[in-house]
């Protein structure tokens, strides 16, 4: 069974478009994330969710709006979609409890994303 | 501003040698420091970490080395496999932030790692 999972794998749209990624993760944690990795190749967290409550929101463009109707999803939504969207964006989980230990972020695959 | 560095961008090792990962960082107030490992299409799976008050940790092939001093850690492969050909990021994070810092990851921009047969 997958524990993070990422739909689509990839995803090719055009300028101005909204468009969604889901997230899911089956391995009952209460903090999910989304990050982006640009074309430097940087990995970047734009926003966190702990029990469906954001805790962390970067700076990030408002066209980006995540949703978490459950624990265990997180969907990232994207308005008005700009050429320099295009990147991989990885979800990921972690159980609540980060503070004190070496904290561990379970990863998705990925979603592609390229923008024409 | 990048807090998180990996200046090398690739390394090539043969099979059995010494593989050895570097990272910078600047920020201070970080307490832990982890590597991930990511292989092509996949997401970054965690592979170790250490915490600021130690300056080694190791698991089996892999030893985390820590110098404060200088803000760097490094990751060494002993003795090194074509499997563990991936792409390698050091992250940070300051594990007891609270508001808009909690559980935040600092990743630098990962080393192509390559071992040859």
């Amino acid at each position: 069974d997958t524990a993070v999972s990422q739909t689509p794998k990839y995803l090719v749209t055009q300028m101005g478009n909204d468009k969604s990624i889901k997230c899911e993760q089956n391995l009952g944690h209460d903090t999910m994330y989304w990050y982006k990795q640009d074309s430097k190749k940087f990995l970047k967290i734009m926003f966190s969710y702990n029990n469906k409550e954001l805790i962390i929101n970067e700076t990030v463009p408002n066209r980006f709006s995540p949703k978490s109707p459950d624990k265990a999803h997180l969907n990232l939504h994207i308005n008005s979609l700009e050429l320099g969207d295009s990147a991989v964006y990885f979800c990921a989980s972690s159980r609540q409890a980060l503070r004190g230990g070496p904290p561990q972020q379970y990863f998705g695959p990925g979603t592609r994303l390229t923008v024409t | 501003d990048q807090q998180v560095k990996q200046n090398s961008p690739s390394l090539s090792v043969q099979e059995g040698r010494i593989s050895i990962l570097n990272c910078d960082y600047t920020n201070s107030m970080f307490d832990y420091f982890l590597w991930y490992k990511k292989y092509p299409a996949e997401g970054p799976t965690f592979l170790i970490s250490i915490s600021s008050i130690k300056d080694k940790n190791e698991d089996g092939r892999f030893t985390v080395f820590l110098n404060k001093s200088a803000k760097h850690l490094s990751l060494h492969i002993v003795p090194s496999q074509p499997g563990d050909s991936a792409v390698y990021f050091c992250a940070a994070i300051i594990a007891n932030a609270g508001g808009t810092s909690y559980g935040k990851l600092t990743f630098g921009q990962g080393t192509i790692l390559t071992v040859h047969p």
